[in-house]
């Protein structure tokens, strides 16, 4: 079975600075990870995933993340954050042999202030 | 336009009343997924369907019930049993082609106990 681990519940910043929003994940076999955001009373959309191929993946809107084999981590991170990106933010992880379920961490909210 | 909706946005249970939630898709997935969101948690599996007339317990499944008629549809009952049902319900479908298991999320019901 497959955990995630959001390490921070609220990460509050500044508008223009860098963020890092922290993933680990556990499992014992091959996984994809997700990113996903949610905004205030609505669904969860998808940001970033990784499925295979290279470790960086990268959102329309200026994310990124990096799968880090070794570490089981999944960080997200963006170099400034604007106003708009205040939302909660979930970390997800599926077992690549086909479990056909989602585990998700309990979120990270990023408030950013002006 | 494709998509999932969920209804109602706003739902109101009186004591010993089952209230059911509306989930339709048009996207041809085959699996879909009921969630709970409560704050601070995550979100929590309350049922999941991978295919139609067949449907599975997730983690947190008593006082709810399902059902998988059709492909498009899966509404959860919210049954008296459930003690505490206030909450934010999410339901979702999962593309699994070319092994991505990608889950879409409708826009949630927030349910409210009277």
């Amino acid at each position: 079975a497959q955990s995630v681990t959001q390490l921070d519940s609220q990460v509050p910043v500044f508008e223009e600075a860098p963020v890092e929003l922290r993933c680990n994940y556990s499992s014992s076999v091959s996984v994809y990870l997700f990113w996903y955001v949610q905004y205030p009373n609505q669904g969860l959309q998808l940001l970033l995933k990784y499925l295979s191929g290279s470790t960086l993946v990268e959102s329309i809107n200026g994310f990124e993340a990096e799968f880090n084999k070794s570490q089981t981590s999944f960080h997200l991170r963006k170099p400034s954050v604007h106003i708009s990106d205040t939302a909660e933010y979930f970390c997800a992880v599926t077992d690549q042999g086909g479990s056909e379920k989602l585990v998700f961490g309990k979120g990270t909210k990023l408030t950013v202030n002006p | 336009d494709g998509g999932i909706t969920q209804s109602p946005k706003y739902l109101f249970r009186k004591e010993g009343q089952n209230v059911t939630l509306s989930c339709e898709q048009n996207l041809n997935h085959d699996a879909m997924y009921w969630y709970r969101q409560d704050p601070g948690q995550g979100l929590r599996l309350i049922y999941y369907s991978q295919i139609v007339n067949d449907f599975q317990k997730g983690d947190i499944a008593e006082g709810y019930s399902v059902s998988r008629e059709k492909k498009e549809s899966f509404p959860l009952t919210v049954t008296s049993a459930q003690k505490n049902p206030t909450a934010f319900y999410l339901c979702a479908s999962q593309d699994s082609s070319h092994g991505k298991n990608i889950q879409y999320f409708g826009a949630g019901t927030r349910l409210s106990v009277l």
